[in-house]
């Protein structure tokens, strides 16, 4: 069965980086991308961005480009995500989820606190 | 960046009854390349529907999707009591950057 595991929560401090893995089976990793979708506390989801686990490219979403870097290890299947430069509204729980334009699987998520 | 509005922002309904959530785009959505998603509290999202009115594996069929262009419609024809939870839309059109809507919580009333 597909899965899709996460590592555990973070806290981190304003200015700090922070790198989430996402450890993929049950499924030939290379054949599908991963997104990444965020969800502020009691706010909705917003798309972070795309990699191909095919050829490493990618694609983020305009606000966080600059500060955001998506990167796939194709050796263990696994999936990061390092967001750079926190701010107190990076709080949030960040999930990956295999793409196919939809998304049918999604990790469990990992919670990242950002604060002082 | 397409914008989608999804109306109403709370639904108030009781078990047995109808549900209708729309989803409407700033632009036309490619393709029909529209998903809607389930999330309960504490929970992950679950795809629910995808190319605007395809049910994802193992949805029951009170879960029905429709509409194209910039209309889209979420049918639950007869709600259970698991079905209470907020709803997203996402179009997948303008791959890959995608949009979500800013989600519609389904209430027991």
């Amino acid at each position: 069965q597909v899965q899709l595991v996460q590592s555990g929560a973070e806290v981190k401090k304003p200015g700090a980086s922070v790198k989430v893995s996402c450890k993929a089976s049950g499924y030939t990793f290379t054949s599908y991308g991963i997104s990444w979708v965020r969800q502020a506390p009691g706010q909705g989801l917003e798309w972070m961005g795309w990699i191909s686990a095919y050829n490493g490219n990618t694609n983020y979403a305009q606000k966080l480009q600059g500060r955001v870097t998506m990167t796939t290890d194709t050796s263990t299947s696994t999936a990061y995500m390092e967001l750079r430069s926190l701010r107190s509204d990076d709080t949030a729980v960040y999930y990956c989820a295999r793409d196919l334009g939809s998304l049918g699987y999604w990790g469990q998520g990992t919670l990242v606190t950002v604060s002082s | 960046e397409i914008v989608l509005t999804q109306s109403p922002g709370t639904l108030s309904l009781s078990p047995g009854e109808r549900a209708t959530l729309s989803c409407r785009a700033s632009q036309s959505v490619s393709s029909s390349y529209l998903a809607w998603y389930q999330q309960k509290p504490g929970q992950a999202p679950r795809l629910l529907i995808y190319g605007a009115s395809s049910r994802a594996t193992g949805i029951p069929d009170r879960f029905s999707g429709s509409g194209s262009g910039t209309d889209f419609t979420l049918t639950i024809s007869r709600l259970e009591p698991e079905d209470f939870a907020v709803y997203y839309c996402q179009q997948y059109g303008s791959s890959p950057q995608y949009t979500f809507g800013q989600g519609t919580k389904l209430e027991i009333k």
